[in-house]
């Protein structure tokens, strides 16, 4: 069965940290990845999506992520955190032209100031 | 502005109730998908609709039904709820496979 496993539930930094999140899924076909974001309070949004071509894709509010299909990763990074990034992080993944996500758990990130 | 309108925001139903959930989405998508959030977790896919049929089911019984209309538009139904139905239900609209837009989602209390 498909599965994403991100590897940090609960992360803790101090502004103008840099931000490595990690996602792995299981799938050995065509996927198309996407990172959300859910601030408190707010409904998900997307951060960026990969669905072919370049493996670095650069999504909003300087976040980027990096498909290594070796390694079945779509890892999430920022350079430099703020406060305002406080919020769950999704990792979510659909194989092909399957229209169905499938999600992992999250991962809660604290930005101190 | 999410794009995709769910209805309502919040709502408390009792044990053994039914419960109906509306979701409208972007427009020019032409597919529905709904999934179940409970607190500190990762949203759980219950299922999807395109061209006004159940495509996908999750694992969810059969208490969770659906429906499209010709609009593209969604409903979904919960019959005899339970303490445990209580989550945030989110309804996601997409053309196709290659991204999704969420709605700000419907609260249920069950109580």
């Amino acid at each position: 069965a498909q599965s994403v496993s991100q590897h940090n539930h609960h992360v803790i930094l101090s502004e103008a940290a840099s931000l490595e999140l990690g996602c792995n899924y299981s799938y050995g076909g065509t996927v198309n990845l996407f990172w959300y974001v859910q601030y408190p309070g707010q409904h998900l949004q997307l951060l960026l999506k990969y669905l072919s071509g370049d493996p670095l894709v650069k999504g909003i509010k300087g976040f980027e992520a990096e498909f290594i299909k070796s390694k079945f990763s779509f890892n999430l990074r920022k350079p430099s955190v703020q406060w305002s990034d406080t919020a769950e992080y999704f990792c979510a993944v659909n194989a092909g032209n399957n229209r169905k996500l499938i999600w992992g758990l999250g991962t809660s990130l604290a930005v101190n100031p | 502005d999410a794009g995709v309108t769910q209805s309502p925001t919040h709502l408390i139903k009792t044990r053994g109730q039914q419960v109906t959930l509306r979701c409208s989405p972007k427009s020019g998508h032409d597919t529905v998908s709904w999934y179940q959030q409970a607190l500190g977790q990762g949203p759980q896919f219950i299922f999807q609709y395109y061209e006004e049929e159940e495509r996908q089911r999750g694992n969810f019984p059969d208490r969770f039904s659906g429906h499209q209309f010709p609009n593209y538009s969604s409903e979904l139904n919960v019959n005899a709820l339970l303490l445990g139905d209580s989550a945030l239900y989110l309804c996601a609209s997409s053309l196709g496979a290659t991204g999704y837009t969420f709605g700000s989602g419907t609260r249920l209390t069950v109580v």
